[in-house]
């Protein structure tokens, strides 16, 4: 069975700091992954996903992540971090038919 | 392009009433979700509609919960009788059909079990 593990439910920067969110799965079969952002109030948006091909998936807002098959790693980073990036980030594993499986969430904390 | 909508945005009960969740997919949208957000937790799908089959319900739990999507569209998530551990944020999505592709999410409903 597919599972997603975050890696810190916490994590806090500077702006202007590098930002890494840590995700790791477990997937018996080649994994779709995702990651989800959440802003106060709101429901999810994709910000990025990975199915098949380049391994380095750019994003929306400036965030990338890269699909490290030996590590079963998805990790998300951002050069520069922003006061607007300030909210909860979801890795998610898809085992096919449009499913996603969601982490437990990490939140991004971004202070001057 | 109108996104996911979702009413009521929150909602307050007693334990052992009853309480009902609405949702309107994006348009042409064939499959849809809704998913369970514990506080601290990431969402957990509880059922997924494709028109207005069930594709997946294994995770709802058919004694107190219940939804429907008649027409293939809008659809309405029940709980009854609620309990103290179903205070959750309840989310909607939808997505096209086949594929991988992208969940839209509505802003879902908060729900307090008092």
């Amino acid at each position: 069975a597919q599972s997603v593990t975050q890696l810190g439910s916490h994590v806090s920067v500077s702006e202007g700091a590098l930002v890494l969110l840590r995700c790791n799965y477990s997937s018996s079969v080649p994994p779709y992954l995702f990651w989800y952002v959440q802003y106060p109030n709101q429901g999810l948006q994709l910000l990025l996903k990975y199915t098949t091909g380049a391994t380095l998936v750019k994003g929306i807002n400036g965030f990338e992540a890269e699909f490290k098959k030996s590590e079963t790693s998805f990790h998300l980073t951002k050069p520069s971090a922003h006061m607007s990036d300030a909210a909860e980030y979801f890795c998610a594993v898809s085992p096919g038919y449009n499913k996603l499986i969601f982490g437990a969430g990490t939140r991004l904390a971004v202070h001057p | 392009e109108a996104g996911v909508a979702q009413s009521p945005r929150y909602k307050i009960i007693e334990k052992r009433q009853s309480v009902a969740f609405w949702c309107n997919p994006i348009s042409g949208h064939a499959t849809l979700y809704w998913y369970q957000q514990i506080l601290g937790q990431g969402p957990k799908l509880l059922i997924q509609f494709q028109n207005n089959g069930v594709v997946d319900d294994s995770q709802l739990p058919k004694d107190r919960f219940s939804a429907e999507r008649l027409k293939g569209v809008d659809s309405t998530l029940k709980i009854q009788p609620a309990k103290l551990e179903d205070s959750a944020v309840y989310l909607c999505a939808s997505s096209s059909y086949g594929g991988e592709n992208e969940q839209f999410f509505g802003p879902g409903t908060r729900l307090t079990v008092l």
